[in-house]
């Protein structure tokens, strides 16, 4: 089974902090995306990687970087939160090979104070 | 640009009745994949519909998809309490970043006794 694992399920943190969120797959997938999940909004891309430090912006990159040093590792770096960046965060991962299905980690609720 | 939409989004039943929801795209594409998610919970792969005319079932939830009429439904056969969830459609891009999903905004299901 593929098991995509996040770093952290809760995780609160203040205005300005630099915050770090890191997400793991176990299948060696060759996708990994980062996304958020906000009531009404539905889900929102805000980045994602095809291949060992490649990246591309999603629909809402602003705010946000990402770093994938490794294949399984793809982590998601809030430089300095605001409290509009509070929101469940979901990594999910996906291979060619399996039709581009997309496994998803348990989430991540942050909250900015 | 990709636009997914889902309806109805929300979707209140009796148990023991019929449902369809149903999820529109707006650009050609081959693949489309149902997600199922619980409160406070990550998203689940349900179904991984891979070309014109393909159907899945699995338990009391049977998916179809239509890609002349950009359509897919997720049919719902004598509703039981377990499958209140929220429903997500996702489409795969054609071409490009093909790896890359649009979600629709889901469909929250509540099954009444």
């Amino acid at each position: 089974d593929v098991k995509v694992t996040q770093s952290s399920r809760y995780l609160v943190k203040r205005t300005g902090e630099k915050v770090f969120l890191e997400c793991v797959q176990d299948m060696d997938h060759e996708n990994m995306f980062w996304y958020r999940q906000d009531p009404g909004l539905g889900l929102r891309l805000i980045y994602f990687s095809y291949d060992v430090k490649m990246k591309e912006k999603g629909d809402i990159p602003e705010g946000y970087s990402v770093s994938r040093e490794k294949k399984e590792r793809f982590s998601l770096i809030l430089e300095s939160a605001s409290t509009n960046q509070t929101s469940m965060y979901l990594c999910a991962s996906s291979s060619r090979s399996h039709y581009n299905e997309q496994f998803f980690g348990p989430g991540t609720r942050l909250t900015v104070l | 640009e990709l636009k997914v939409e889902q309806n109805p989004l929300f979707l209140s039943m009796q148990e023991g009745k019929n449902y369809t929801i149903y999820c529109n795209y707006s650009t050609t594409s081959d693949r489309l994949y149902w997600y199922r998610q619980d409160p406070g919970k990550s998203l689940e792969s349900l179904f991984v519909l891979l070309s014109n005319g393909a159907v899945k079932q699995e338990g009391r939830l049977m998916a179809s998809l239509d890609t002349k009429a950009r359509l897919s439904t997720l049919h719902i056969t004598a509703a039981v309490h377990d499958l209140s969830a929220t429903y997500f459609c996702a489409v795969e891009s054609s071409g490009g970043s093909n790896y890359k999903l649009t979600f629709g905004k889901g469909t929250l299901l509540t099954v009444n006794p």
